[in-house]
């Protein structure tokens, strides 16, 4: 099976900083690779599918890059309705699989 | 509306079976391949299963935690998904939500299931 990891575990920003959060995969993945955000509660929502690929409804300061095994999620100048737990998901191989997450925190 | 609505979810104790369904709305739901997706209570998303469409041949796929006692399944005449589990464990204990994603970003609420004594 495709293992994501996620890194960091946990990232403590300051309202209005840029970050990246980074998801690495296990073997090359070419741009299968999706990004979901999920608040307190809440079922999660998708916020980039296919490494890159911007979603209907998303704010324009959410954006994805990378392909192979490297990834990358970046957020510009957060705001206060960003910090939630975000996970990336490979699609590459029938077996789906998550990352186990990325917690963004107010510091 | 566009939305995903799971049902059934309940306690069971260990080794019994539960299956719960999820309705769809809203889109063209034989075009779209329907996953389940479960969040165990303060942890994280894990895949679980995955069906595909007709031109597909309805093709499943599950996590290797699950496979041989889960089973998906779909009826297109009634826009349903459902999900059959057997033989269940106290760490199938999760919310599970029915999914389109990433193809759609659709999800339903999720359905809680508890498998304890």
């Amino acid at each position: 099976n495709i293992v994501l990891t996620q890194s960091p575990a946990t990232l403590s920003v300051t309202p209005g900083e840029s970050v990246s959060l980074s998801c690495r995969a296990s073997q090359s993945i070419s741009t299968s690779i999706h990004w979901y955000q999920q608040k307190s509660n809440e079922s999660p929502r998708l916020l980039i599918k296919y490494a890159s690929q911007s979603i209907s409804g998303i704010p324009s300061r959410f954006s994805g890059s990378g392909s192979g095994t490297d990834f990358t999620l970046s957020i510009n100048r957060v705001e206060s309705e960003d910090f939630s737990i975000y996970y990336c998901q490979q699609s590459y191989s029938s077996l789906l699989t998550f990352g186990s997450g990325t917690k963004l925190e107010i510091k | 509306a566009v939305q995903l609505v799971e049902s059934g979810g309940g306690l069971v104790q260990p080794k019994e079976s539960l299956k719960i369904s999820c309705a769809a709305s809203g889109f063209t739901f034989s075009n779209a391949a329907m996953y389940w997706v479960r969040q165990a209570p303060g942890k994280g998303l894990e895949w679980v299963a995955r069906i595909r469409t007709k031109p597909n041949n309805y093709a499943t796929y599950y996590a290797d935690s699950v496979k041989g006692r889960f089973t998906i399944s779909r009826d297109d005449s009634k826009s349903m998904v459902y999900l059959q589990m057997d033989n269940l464990k106290t760490e199938d204990t999760a919310m599970y939500y029915c999914t389109a994603a990433p193809a759609k970003d659709l999800w339903g609420q999720g359905v809680m299931v508890t498998v304890s004594s």
